[in-house]
């Protein structure tokens, strides 16, 4: 069965750093593409990136050169790092293993 | 960049009767590779999304085939053909060819 767990949101002040993870079983994190979507309070669904099987990722402008997808083979698990962290990057923040299957989410709030 | 609109933005249905989405984009999502990778989510209040429809028109395993997906190009719909209490929620339109975007969702209610 496929199972995707993220973990690692909280309180955090502007400009600081996170680290999501999400702990994939079920399937194989290098063999599919993984990306992370986030939804703020009350708004709809946005991409944030993505990484693909080969290794190539990409990023919404909104966290470019802020944020980076990574993933660790020998821990099935799917990363993003989150620096420089603005009041707007307040959402629950959702693992995906090709749009098919998600995670719970996991909640990050930007605030001082 | 491309941009997903959808229309409309608030749905009140009758229970039994059907109701449909219209999804557009800016530009073609037809991939190099010939495929139309345009996908629809339902999302339950206080529920992750749930895929429902993949590639324009294949539904995902469960999803149930009062659920269908239609177009081509830019112009896509998502038909629920007899709506149910079950179907409450809001639904989003997305495109995987550039390489993703949403659409700003649809919300369905009963009336």
């Amino acid at each position: 069965e496929v199972q995707l767990v993220e973990t690692g949101g909280g309180l955090i002040q502007p400009g600081g750093s996170l680290r999501l993870s999400c702990a994939a079983s079920g399937f194989t994190v290098s063999s599919n593409y993984m990306s992370w979507v986030r939804q703020a309070p009350g708004k709809g669904l946005e991409w944030v990136s993505v990484i693909y099987s080969g290794g190539s990722t990409y990023y919404a402008d909104s966290v470019k050169g802020r944020f980076t997808i990574s993933r660790d083979n020998s821990k099935n698990t799917l990363y993003l790092q989150m620096n420089s962290l603005r009041a707007e990057d307040t959402a629950v923040y959702y693992c995906a293993r090709e749009m098919g299957y998600w995670g719970q989410g996991t909640l990050v709030t930007v605030s001082s | 960049d491309v941009v997903m609109t959808q229309s409309p933005l608030s749905l009140p249905v009758t229970l039994g009767q059907p109701a449909s989405i219209s999804c557009r984009s800016s530009q073609s999502l037809v991939y190099s590779d010939g495929n139309t990778y345009l996908n629809w989510f339902q999302q339950r209040p206080g529920q992750s999304p749930r895929r429902l429809i993949y590639k324009v028109s294949n539904r995902d395993s469960g999803v149930p085939d009062r659920f269908s997906g239609s177009g081509s190009g830019t112009d896509f719909t998502l038909k629920i053909s007899r709506v149910e209490a079950e179907d409450v929620g809001v639904y989003y339109c997305m495109q995987g060819t550039h390489p993703f975007t949403f659409g700003p969702g649809t919300k369905v209610d009963i009336k």
